[in-house]
């Protein structure tokens, strides 16, 4: 599975737009994007996922680069409760194995 | 939908102790399942996944092992646990099919004493 870089850490104000964003320049053809969010001490949670077009679904909106090397997560109206870890992962659907990065600690503040 | 069973919520065993950690699923058969462990304030380290009864991936050499003994079950052990092993257990389930995602199981806080 290609490797994902995020950044460690970001902060948002209440009802901004949240941007998270991901670098996946060694992902192949067949590998889909996907995001998660974890809550403390909580399983993680699907948030969306895309292959080569741009995405949005009632939590989030996916923007896929058109190399496909890199993406981002829009939060449109960051609320308090969006405070969350957010992982990027890019998942060879031929195989098994699913693997998490460290992931991007996003706060949220008022 | 697929739901997982992870249980118990939390646990505290004694250094050298047995464990056992059970999930199961509902809602799909012949699934992809994963046990991931996640330390304090780190990231989700994959420790097994597994594509089908009796098959078993190890990703990292330790003190744990892991078993598929029924189609929607995978089972995380170990014969003595180590001070290191405390740590928050995580259980995950996607079925095999392109475009789908996975989903998990609300863990299993351990804490070795």
């Amino acid at each position: 599975d290609a490797k994902t870089t995020q950044p460690p850490s970001m902060d948002c104000a209440e009802g901004r737009a949240a941007n998270l964003p991901c670098n996946h320049s060694t992902i192949s053809g067949n590998e889909y994007v996907y995001w998660y969010r974890q809550i403390h001490s909580q399983g993680p949670q699907y948030i969306i996922h895309g292959l080569k077009n741009n995405e949005t679904n009632e939590m989030a909106s996916l923007i896929i680069t058109e190399d496909r090397k890199s993406s981002t997560l829009i939060l449109p109206h960051a609320t308090l409760r969006d405070t969350a870890v957010y992982y990027c992962i890019v998942i060879n659907t031929s195989y098994g194995k699913l693997t998490f990065g460290q992931g991007t600690i996003l706060t949220v503040h008022p | 939908s697929q739901t997982i069973h992870q249980w118990p919520a939390t646990l505290v065993q004694p250094v050298g102790s047995p464990l056992s950690l059970e999930c199961t699923v509902e809602g799909t058969s012949n699934p992809n399942l994963y046990w991931y462990r996640q330390a304090a304030g780190r990231g989700l380290q994959l420790l097994f996944y597994s594509v089908g009864i009796g098959q078993i991936s190890s990703e990292v050499p330790q003190n744990l092992s892991a078993s598929r003994p029924q189609d929607r079950q995978f089972i995380l052990s170990s014969k003595k646990l180590l001070l290191s092993d405390s740590g928050f257990y995580l259980c995950a389930c996607r079925r095999k099919v392109p475009n789908t995602e996975a989903f998990f199981g609300q863990g299993t806080r351990l804490t070795v004493v």
